[in-house]
Order: structure tokens, then sequence, then C-alpha cells
């Protein structure tokens, strides 16, 4: 049982370019969550998805950040026109269900130039 | 606004002996705590969990201590093995529309000396 996939694992952007973040949720798993993980900081929640529905997105950076879990297909973080301060390492988690617990996939480290 | 704190930026523990690391929490609507073990370069794995409901879980050499009067948690290693050095992030959550939006500590690096 594969577990949580995310792609690419490294990902290089320059200022104003676009980044598209790919995770695929364990089999069986419906629930899917984002973090960004600072250098030298804890995770911090982004959004909360279930298929094709946006839950919770407290997290999220108001512009230049979306998030979708289609009903085909994987979970996508997309973060437009990216500045330096975006760097980071990006994880996603997953569930079977909101009250289960979370397993991690190896996160996606995004380095903006 | 630091709701998880895990004091500790790091930790070195003799291999064989007890690892203790410890975290606070200030909300107080928190309803269940997890602990997670962090590699360079991995993705958080999950380790062990508590409900609030109970004050102590253990599975094998992991146990974690729940004491909500003090808004303390503390994961206990016994014995440490050289592969139990890592970064450890204690996450706290409450059941919220269904879903459990961990809030998670700075993390503690756990070094075992051989």
């Amino acid at each position: 049982n594969a577990g949580v996939m995310q792609n690419p694992r490294h990902l290089v952007r320059r200022r104003g370019q676009e980044a598209r973040l790919r995770c695929s949720p364990m089999k069986g798993h419906s629930h899917v969550y984002w973090y960004r993980q600072l250098p030298e900081e804890g995770l911090k929640f982004m959004v909360y998805l279930q298929k094709e529905n946006i839950i919770d997105e407290s997290g999220m950076p108001k512009e230049r950040f979306s998030a979708e879990f289609p009903k085909e297909g994987p979970s996508i973080l997309r973060i437009q026109q990216v500045v330096r301060g975006d760097s980071a390492a990006y994880f996603c988690a997953s569930s079977p269900s909101g009250t289960e617990t979370q397993y991690f996939g190896p996160g996606t480290r995004l380095l903006v130039l | 606004d630091q709701q998880v704190k895990q004091n500790s930026p790091s930790l070195s523990v003799q291999e064989g002996r007890i690892s203790i690391l410890n975290c606070d929490y200030t909300n107080s609507m928190f309803d269940y705590f997890l602990w997670y073990k962090k590699y360079p370069a991995e993705g958080p794995t999950f380790l062990i969990s508590i409900s609030s409901i109970k004050d102590k879980n253990e599975d094998g050499r992991f146990t974690v201590f729940l004491n909500k009067s003090a808004k303390h948690l503390s994961l206990h290693i016994v014995p440490s093995q050289p592969g139990d050095s890592a970064v450890y992030f204690c996450a706290a959550s409450r059941l919220l529309q269904g879903a459990q939006k961990l809030v998670f500590g700075q993390g503690t690096r756990l070094t075992i000396n051989p």
C-alpha cells in the first residue's frame, strides 16, 4: 500500500513564475491537508480538502495561493507569481476521514530565486 | 500566537537511557494530541497519539503523557536507540467541522549518542 505521494520533490522557480505542487493521497483516503514549513519552524496548516470541496482554507494566504482536489487525479496546490518568501517545504497529508490520523507525504521543497 | 510550544530546540541522550520530550499548549479546546518524528528531507511520520479523555497512552518503547490541568504533554522513549535520532514534533487539534486541523510545535531535535 503506497503512502502519500508528492511531486515534484524539489522545485526551483524564479520570482513571478507559477508553482504547482501535486499530492496523491493514500489509497482509500479522501481527505487531504496541506501544510507549509518555513526553515527552523514547525509545520503550519494551510488548507483542508475533500474530493471537489475546500473544507477549511483558513491558513491559506489570501492572494496567489489556491488549492483543489478534483474528482479524478491528485490534489494541487498552486502558487502564482511566486516570491522569495514562498520558499519552504510544502507537505501534504491524507486521512480516511476528518477525524483519523493524518499521514504525511515526503514534501515538496520549493526554492524561489 | 504560538499555541503549541516545544521549548527545547534540542536534546542529547545516551543510548539505552530514557528520552523525555516536552510540549506545552495554550488552547484548552484542544482535544487530541499527536507526536510525529521527522528525518531530514522526509515527511513527518506518525508515532503516537492521545485523546484528552486519557492521561497516558503506550505503544512499545513510546509513551505519551497528558496533563490537562498543566496543558502539558510529554513523550517518553525508553530505551533510546540511535535510530531515534530525529526531529520530534508535537501537534494538537480540536474537532472542528469534522476536521483535525493540526497545530504543530517548533520541534525538538533528539540526538542519541552511542
